[in-house]
């Protein structure tokens, strides 16, 4: 098993250019979840979603779009891409409400 | 929603002395508490985790205990060694981190000396 895929590992982009940032497992977990954090800080929930379908927001959920079409599939979409939202995003899922989280590498984003 | 408070923010410990790191919660339905450890560049790797309905868990060097009434809950490294040099982050969910995901801390610099 891979686990939690992210791709890209990086990227660069310009202010106001959008991406989507994409997230894949193969573990056939239900719960998925999209973190950032910013330098010396820790992790906070932008927005995570129980199956296929379904999503909600999280505690950082503005500027940031995502879709869930398929239990393996949770990218993250930003539109306009702003200064502050230069940071590293981590995708993790969980199969079941009371076990614990597995995090993907990571993507560091930098938006100039 | 949740808040959870973690210190200290940075501890330095000698090879072989014991390193305590500690975090309150505010949110007294919450009854999941993992740790991480992550070290520069890489992802969060769950280290041990808690539930309300115990009050410590042990494996190996690595301990955590749980006072709910004080919503406070503490890991505890013994014999510390030099890999155990990380950011270390807790974490606070209602329902095992299930549907409203993970608040975390603001992370502990653990740094051991030689």
């Amino acid at each position: 098993n891979a686990g939690v895929t992210q791709t890209p590992k990086f990227r660069i982009l310009k202010i106001g250019q959008s991406m989507t940032l994409q997230c894949t497992q193969d573990m056939n977990h239900n719960y998925m979840y999209w973190y950032r954090q910013d330098p010396g800080m820790g992790l906070k929930l932008i927005y995570y979603s129980v199956g296929a379908g379904i999503t909600d927001k999280g505690e950082v959920p503005n500027g940031y779009n995502v879709s869930r079409s398929t239990t393996e599939d949770f990218p993250l979409r930003l539109e306009l891409a702003a200064p502050s939202q230069t940071s590293v995003y981590f995708c993790a899922s969980t199969r079941i409400e009371d076990q614990p989280q597995h995090f993907g590498d990571g993507t560091r984003l930098s938006i100039l | 929603g949740e808040n959870v408070e973690q210190h200290p923010s940075t501890l330095s410990v000698q090879e072989g002395d014991s390193a305590v790191i500690k975090c309150t919660y505010s949110d007294s339905a919450s009854n999941y508490f993992p740790w991480y450890k992550q070290e520069l560049g890489k992802r969060p790797q769950l280290i041990i985790d808690i539930r309300s309905n115990v009050g410590e868990k042990k494996d190996q060097r690595i301990a955590v205990t749980l006072n709910k009434t004080a919503k406070h809950f503490s890991l505890h490294i013994t014999e510390t060694q030099p890999e155990d040099s990380a950011v270390y982050f807790c974490a606070a969910s209602y329902s095992g981190g299930g549907a409203d995901g993970l608040t975390f801390g603001k992370g502990t610099h653990l740094i051991i000396q030689p």
